[in-house]
């Protein structure tokens, strides 16, 4: 089975610091992708990689950056954290465009 | 952009099948016909795909409408551990990847 695994399942922050979260995959997949999901609004993709050192702009990749150094680990940055980046991000990897995304669990992140 | 329909929640009884609709109709020829699910403090889980055919795995069985513009997740004996939102997303945005509704909330009653 493929496992993504989100290196924090809870994390608080302070406004204006500058947080990692990360995300590994096991199953050499091309494409990676970080959301964030809100209640009554869904998932929304927020930048996702198709392959090392690429990457593209999501939905909403305002006030986020992100890297990937290496196939099987995709960062995403929040470079000054505000209160409205308070929400839960997930992560996901796919074979390749257009096949199934596997997720994470998850990182509950709280932006005080 | 492609849209997917589903309504917002639905309620089946333990061991009896339930059946989760999707309304597909601006799909594309090429777009494979994606289903999700989400426990309750969970990531997304992937359940099934199809792209014309109907699909059978351990977790589900999908039905295609011939036209495609409609599918129908089935899980055959609901238990309450599938109790979840589901979600069939579309292929939209600038680069053609996965869109997530809302989904459907599934309640499953002892």
């Amino acid at each position: 089975d493929v496992k993504v695994t989100q290196s924090s399942r809870y994390l608080v922050k302070r406004t204006g610091e500058k947080v990692f979260l990360e995300c590994v995959q096991d199953m050499d997949h091309e494409n990676m992708f970080w959301y964030r999901q809100d209640p009554g609004l869904g998932l929304r993709l927020i930048y996702f990689s198709y392959d090392v050192k690429m990457k593209e702009k999501g939905d909403i990749p305002e006030g986020y950056s992100v890297s990937r150094e290496k196939k099987e680990r995709f960062s995403l940055i929040l470079e000054s954290a505000s209160t409205n980046q308070t929400s839960m991000y997930l992560c996901a990897s796919s074979p390749r465009h257009g096949q199934p995304q596997h997720f994470g669990d998850g990182t509950r992140l709280s932006i005080l | 952009d492609a849209k997917t329909t589903q309504p917002n929640s639905m309620e089946s009884n333990e061991e009896e099948p339930v059946h989760l609709p999707c309304n597909h109709s601006t799909i594309s020829g090429t777009d494979y016909i994606h289903w999700y699910r989400q426990l309750p403090s969970q990531g997304p889980e992937y359940v099934i795909h199809g792209l014309t055919s109907n699909v059978n795995n351990r977790m589900a069985s999908l039905a295609i409408a011939e036209d495609r513009k409609s599918s129908t997740l089935i899980l055959h004996r609901a238990t309450l551990r599938d109790a979840a939102v589901y979600y069939c997303p579309h292929y939209g945005g600038s680069q053609g990847n996965l869109i997530f509704g809302k989904g459907t909330k599934l309640s499953v009653k002892p």
